[in-house]
């Protein structure tokens, strides 16, 4: 589905850097997630917006901050990434609605720390 | 606080063989619950959602909130179900909270 996409789709990059994620959806929905995965825990979610002036903290907010720049872009950033951020990052799209909460996902972006 | 657990990290079944993958959840109020699958090399997609009651695929899934469960079933895996699983609760805030996800390998 490309209606959700995610840049870059890999980084490797090193302990102390400043790294932003970017999702963009083409959907035309109001809600959009920020996920990391990683083995044996499943996904756990880091903020989600309900839309461009409503941003909430997830699961896992800690060293992770959000830029909602438009009802269709929502960036994830690492402003001094630590090996432990190493995952995979999902971004995800909902559209409004308590009857309407299937996410749609994007492919991921695997973030490599040294 | 809201919590998913699935058991099983791995189920492995024969083609033709019932297969329950399952699901317990944690939550003080009335829970939407979903699962999850993510194939190879594909993204993670809906499966089906509770409150539609539906059957996708030949998987079912029943809400006991006796039990707090929401396991899937399905009465003869195929090998094409091999994917990763994960049960889903959205609840307080309508945030989602994921289990840690259980592989599925159908053997021929």
């Amino acid at each position: 589905d490309a209606d959700v996409t995610q840049t870059p789709r890999n980084r490797i990059t090193k302990t102390g850097k400043r790294i932003m994620l970017e999702c963009s959806q083409t959907k035309g929905h109001d809600r959009m997630y920020w996920y990391r995965q990683d083995p044996g825990l499943g996904l756990r979610l880091i903020y989600y917006s309900f839309d461009v002036k409503d941003i909430n903290k997830g699961e896992i907010s800690d060293g992770y901050s959000v830029s909602r720049q438009a009802q269709a872009k929502f960036s994830l950033s690492l402003e001094s990434a630590i090996p432990n951020q190493t995952a995979l990052y999902f971004c995800a799209t909902s559209e409004r609605g308590t009857l309407t909460d299937t996410q749609y996902f994007g492919p991921g972006t695997r973030l490599t720390v040294l | 606080a809201q919590r998913v657990t699935q058991p099983e990290k791995l189920l492995s079944v024969f083609k033709g063989a019932p297969v329950e993958l399952k699901c317990n959840y944690s939550y003080s109020g009335s829970p939407e619950l979903f699962w999850y699958v993510q194939y190879s090399r594909q993204r993670l997609q809906l499966l089906l959602r509770h409150i539609s009651r539906e059957s996708i695929k030949g998987f079912t899934a029943d809400l006991n909130k006796g039990e707090t469960s929401f396991h899937l079933k399905k009465p003869f895996a195929q090998e094409e179900d091999s994917a990763m699983y994960y049960c889903a609760l959205s609840g307080y805030n309508n945030d989602m909270r994921f289990g840690a996800g259980t592989r599925l390998t159908v053997k021929p």
